[in-house]
């Protein structure tokens, strides 16, 4: 079975710019997370959606905002790039089988803004 | 506010040793920790979870424990092995599938 598949792996993009990142949850599963995680720190909670609907929000500016699909993907999309904006951003989902708390993580996108 | 942090910020060991990396949380509300362990270029990796009604959980060469007393959590891990080496994150859940995570510990075993 996939696990989390995340795209691009890598993108580079400059100030002002506007990015769109993609994910696509542990097969069978409605829930997708975002994370953000900035150089030498942890990752920190954006957005859950579950069943296309936005379950939480965290500590970010509106130029970050996300949507799911009916086939459960997501898209993570961000405005207005400043160069604080570079960062792995990783999904996340459980997995079907175990507990719904148990969060997988994907292999991430690292975006560079420039 | 929520915070998840860690005591220190590199461990260095020799093969074979048993490696502790410690965990100090802040929500007492929080229920439900994971230890993940992230390697370069890489996402975090899932290693051992445990719940607030329990204070110890065993896994393949690793054991979490949980002082909900003094809010702090532990990660050992028994006879480390090179491939080990990494960053070491705690997490609490503090609400439906959303995840609060500490600084890391990056964990140095030497051969």
């Amino acid at each position: 079975d996939a696990g989390v598949t995340q795209s691009p792996t890598h993108l580079i993009k400059t100030r002002g710019q506007h990015v769109t990142l993609r994910c696509s949850p542990i097969s069978g599963h409605k829930s997708v997370s975002w994370y953000q995680q900035v150089l030498g720190q942890g990752p920190q909670f954006i957005f859950q959606y579950y069943e296309k609907e936005e379950r939480g929000r965290g500590n970010f500016p509106d130029r970050f905002s996300a949507r799911q699909f009916p086939n459960y993907s997501s898209e993570l999309n961000v405005n207005a790039l400043l160069l604080g904006d570079s960062a792995l951003y990783l999904c996340a989902s459980p997995n079907p089988s175990g507990p719904t708390d148990t969060q997988y993580f994907g292999p991430g996108t690292r975006l560079t803004v420039l | 506010g929520e915070s998840v942090g860690l005591h220190l910020p590199t461990l260095s060991v020799q093969e074979g040793d048993n490696s502790i990396i410690n965990c100090a949380y802040s929500n007492s509300a929080s229920d439900y920790f994971i230890w993940y362990k992230q390697e370069s270029g890489k996402g975090p990796q899932f290693i051992i979870d445990i719940r607030s009604n329990m204070d110890k959980r065993q896994g393949q060469r690793v054991t979490v424990l949980l002082n909900k007393t003094v809010k702090h959590l532990s990660l050992q891990i028994a006879a480390t092995q090179p491939g080990d080496s990494a960053v070491y994150f705690c997490a609490e859940s503090t609400g439906f599938q959303k995840l609060v995570f500490g600084t890391g510990t990056r964990l140095l075993v030497s051969p």
